[in-house]
């Protein structure tokens, strides 16, 4: 079974903070992803990257950056948490263009 | 450019009863499609998915069609559970992409 990890469910940072969210997978898929999900909007691609120290803008990037220093890890960091980064955030991985697997979400909530 | 439009939801019926949630698509090339489920609280996850014209992606009683003519791929099940509940989403690949682009979602609620 193919696993991608989440580092939290819940989390719940205050106004400022920087946020790290982190996602591992066990698969070795090159691609990996960061979207967010809110009612009305769909899922919304933030950032993807393609291999090890590589990233690619998505459709939202503005007020997040990331890191993939190794295959297995992605992280999304929120540099000064506003309260319109409360949202779901979705991490997902994919190889070519095979389906893409998701973990389970982090719900971020900025107080 | 690359989209997805999906039928609005919520979407509410009855156990035993027929399903259609409708999609429609905008791309460039052939592109793959898929359909997501999101049960509350999850992430998501495959539900089917068709990868050329006129294939029919099929699992757990739900079906859809890949048609190039009507630039379409609407999800249907004959009898919806009320373990269907869920959110759905419809995606695409395009050709020359990576990353699926999602349609909106559309929310199921089936009661008993």
């Amino acid at each position: 079974d193919v696993k991608v990890t989440q580092s939290s469910r819940y989390l719940v940072k205050r106004t400022g903070e920087k946020v790290f969210l982190e996602c591992v997978q066990d698969m070795d898929h090159e691609n990996m992803f960061w979207y967010r999900q809110d009612p009305g909007l769909g899922l919304r691609l933030i950032y993807f990257s393609y291999d090890v120290k590589m990233k690619e803008k998505g459709d939202i990037p503005e007020g997040y950056s990331v890191s993939r220093e190794k295959k297995e890890r992605f992280s999304l960091i929120l540099e000064s948490a506003s309260t319109n980064q409360t949202s779901m955030y979705l991490c997902a991985i994919r190889q070519g263009v095979t389906e893409a697997f998701f973990g389970q979400g982090t719900r971020l909530t900025v107080v | 450019g690359n989209s997805v439009t999906q039928m609005e939801g919520p979407v509410t019926l009855s156990e035993e009863a027929f399903l259609t949630i409708n999609c429609t698509y905008t791309a460039t090339g052939y592109p793959s499609l898929f359909w997501y489920v999101q049960y509350p609280g999850e992430g998501l996850q495959l539900l089917l998915k068709a990868t050329k014209a006129d294939d029919k992606g099929s699992n757990k009683g739900f079906e859809a069609t890949y048609r190039k003519e009507t630039t379409s791929f609407h999800l249907e099940k004959g009898s919806v559970q009320v373990s269907d509940s869920a959110v759905y989403f419809c995606a695409l690949n395009p050709p020359a992409g990576t990353a699926l682009i999602f349609g909106k979602g559309t929310t199921l609620s089936v009661s008993s």
